[in-house]
């Protein structure tokens, strides 16, 4: 299993720019989430998603656009870039299990200019 | 609302030293998870433990152990005898168990733990 995976690691954008950060999970995840992470602050969750079809907002959620297709994917889209937006970006998944936990993705930082 | 305050910003200790975390939360529900994570300066988030609010028995794993003390809403973290490796972020988080909660981790601000030799 490859596990959690993120694509890009690095990105820079434009104020304005569009551009998908992907998230991707072998694990037959229902559970999948976006955070961010800002200095001083933690992780504030962006958007959540229980199931392909079904997405939910989070703490954050302006700004970003989200869509689950399928069970493996969770993409995060930002459709005008602005400079709030420069942080390193996790995604997570889990399965509906009491016993489980959540796993992270390696991040994608992203620096609006 | 749920939140996570961790007050300490930064902890600097020598090795072998003991280092405490402290995490105090905040939730109206009766049942949630607490989890704490470590970040090292690699920057991948790395699970350390979760635990069930109905389970307030202590936990130890190695050099690791876990204080839960439901009667103040604390979950805090030890380090026994630090190493230079244990230098790393780490955050405490909180979720509800319902079904439409899960996932939806509340993080605290992190507190930083420098190790030095």
């Amino acid at each position: 299993n490859a596990g959690v995976t993120q694509t890009p690691k690095f990105q820079v954008l434009k104020t304005g720019q569009s551009m998908t950060l992907q998230c991707a999970q072998d694990m037959n995840h229902e559970y999948m989430s976006w955070y961010r992470q800002d200095p001083g602050m933690g992780l504030r969750l962006i958007h959540y998603s229980v199931g392909a079809g079904i997405t939910d907002q989070g703490e954050v959620p302006n700004g970003y656009n989200v869509s689950r297709s399928t069970t493996e994917d969770f993409p995060l889209r930002l459709l005008s870039a602005a400079p709030s937006q420069t942080s390193v970006y996790f995604c997570a998944s889990s399965y509906s299990s009491d016993t489980d936990t959540q796993y992270f993705g390696p991040g994608t930082r992203l620096t609006v200019l | 609302a749920q939140k996570v305050t961790q007050a300490q910003t930064e902890i600097s200790v020598v090795e072998k030293e003991d280092v405490t975390l402290d995490c105090v939360y905040e939730t109206r529900d009766t049942t949630y998870y607490l989890f704490w994570y470590k970040q090292p300066p690699s920057g991948e988030l790395v699970f350390l433990i979760r635990r069930n609010s109905f389970d307030e028995q202590n936990e130890i794993s190695g050099r690791y152990s876990w204080n839960f003390q439901k009667s103040t809403s604390s979950f805090n973290f030890t380090i026994t005898a630090s190493q230079v490796v244990d230098s790393a972020v780490y955050f405490c988080a909180l979720s509800e168990a319902a079904t439409d909660s899960w996932g939806k981790l509340q993080f605290g601000a992190g507190t930083q733990v420098v190790v030095t030799p």
